[in-house]
């Protein structure tokens, strides 16, 4: 059974960083991208980064680059994001969700979800 | 950047009718285009792939139509269990982007 755990969030303040971990079990880990998704409270999903299985391709959304860092520990099974210079506009439910290809630009799909982990940025 | 428009934003329907929601890209996106389902409390649940390809699991009152820039997700007779909002998404090019949603209530 495909397990993806989220952890790591929790409330920060503006300007501040937190590290977001997905560990990963039921599949073989480096076949497969994976990606961060979040959800503010109330509101739609909104792609936020995604990483090949070798993390030799990463894109980001728009709204996030260049303060947010994604990466993977295949060794670990595991996806981290990385987010730095936090707003309160990144406030969101932050799911990890598994590609259904190796790349990150294949035309893929979600084919499975964490439960997400909550991020609020508020002083 | 692509963008997705999904019609209605909400829908109140009875039990056993039949349920549409479309989907319409900002440009063409081929037929990379799924559907999820989220219901409340809950993480997105995949409902159908490449536009119109069935999920294992996926009861077949669901079924996806389309092509190109316009999509379109069918629930034949809906069931109470089929509260839920209803998102579509793109994995064209990146930056992958979803519609804004679509409720559907029980009446």
């Amino acid at each position: 059974e495909v397990q993806l755990v989220e952890s790591g969030g929790g409330l920060v303040q503006p300007g501040r960083s937190l590290r977001l971990s997905c560990a990963a079990s039921g599949f073989t880990f480096d076949d497969y991208a994976m990606h961060w998704v979040r959800q503010a409270p109330g509101k739609g999903l909104e792609w936020v980064s995604g990483i090949s299985w070798n993390s030799g391709s990463i894109g980001y959304a728009d709204s996030v680059k260049g303060r947010f860092t994604i990466s993977r520990d295949n060794a670990k099974n595991s996806l981290y994001l990385q987010m730095n210079s936090l707003r309160a506009e990144d406030t969101a439910l932050y799911y990890c969700a598994k590609d259904s290809t190796p790349l990150i630009a294949a035309a893929a799909y979600f084919d499975y979800w964490g439960q997400g982990t909550l991020v609020t940025v508020s002083s | 950047e692509i963008v997705l428009t999904q019609s209605p934003d909400f829908q109140s329907v009875t039990p056993k009718e039949k349920v549409t929601i479309t989907c319409r890209a900002s440009q063409s996106i081929g037929s990379s285009l799924h559907w999820y389902q989220q219901k409340p409390d809950q993480s997105p649940k995949l409902l159908i792939k490449y536009a119109s390809q069935s999920i294992s699991g996926v009861p077949s009152r669901f079924s996806g139509s389309g092509s190109g820039t316009d999509f379109t997700l069918t629930i034949n007779s809906l069931e109470a269990e089929d509260a839920a909002t209803y998102y579509c998404h793109q994995s064209s090019s990146l930056p992958w982007a979803f519609g804004q949603g679509t409720k559907v209530e029980i009446k």
